[in-house]
């Protein structure tokens, strides 16, 4: 079966840093890999997704993921944040016609 | 467009008693998903729907779950009896069966569940 694993539970960050949420995933066929957004009391939106082609994929709002085959990665990364990207991030990869959720990464954008 | 529309939005109720959740997915879409997060747990796939026919409930926790879709618009997951340990917030998502894999999934606002 398929599986993700977001190492970081919470990322603290200032306002106008970089930041990156890692992701690694497992599976020994092709995947899809997608990043979703949750903001406070909302449902899942979808960020962004790497189906094929160019490893770097950009989404929504300035983010922006690697798909990295050789260390099964797919980190996403914003190089300025701001407040408004405080949210919970979900790293997901799909098996079959289903998606299966990392447990999230809460960013927390301080002023 | 509406998007997917969950109800209750809250609810709270006693130990024991029966649950009911609701979903309108978005019109169009034959793909439909209950999930459930907990601070616990994360995101977990309880069970989906293709074309109103269930295909995976292997996520439901128990026999107190069960789902049902009786058309392409409307599905429900009812918890009997309810128990505190059941206090997460359910979502529900639709998409459409050819892009459920590419990822392209539309949650609703979901429904948040506490058990007492």
């Amino acid at each position: 079966a398929q599986s993700v694993t977001q190492l970081d539970s919470q990322v603290p960050v200032f306002e106008e840093a970089p930041v990156e949420l890692r992701c690694n995933y497992s599976s020994s066929v092709s995947v899809y890999l997608f990043w979703y957004v949750q903001y406070p009391n909302q449902g899942l939106q979808l960020l962004l997704k790497y189906l094929s082609g160019s490893t770097l994929v950009k989404g929504i709002n300035g983010f922006e993921a690697e798909f990295n085959k050789s260390q099964t990665s797919f980190h996403l990364r914003k190089p300025s944040v701001h407040i408004s990207d405080t949210a919970e991030y979900f790293c997901a990869v799909s098996e079959t016609d289903k998606l299966i959720f990392g447990t999230g990464t809460r960013l927390q954008v301080f002023p | 467009d509406a998007g997917v529309i969950q109800s209750p939005r809250h609810e709270v109720t006693e130990m024991g008693q029966e649950v009911t959740l609701r979903c309108k997915p978005i019109s169009g879409h034959n793909s439909l998903f209950w999930y459930r997060q907990t601070m616990m747990r994360g995101l977990e796939l309880l069970i989906y729907f293709n074309n109103n026919v269930p295909i995976d409930d292997s996520g439901m926790p128990e026999d107190r779950f069960s789902a049902k879709m009786p058309n392409a618009s409307f599905s429900t997951l009812k918890i009997q009896p309810s128990e505190p340990r059941d206090s997460a917030v359910y979502f529900c998502a639709s998409s459409r069966l050819a892009s459920a894999n590419t990822g392209e999934l539309f949650f609703g606002e979901g429904s948040r569940l506490t058990v007492l």
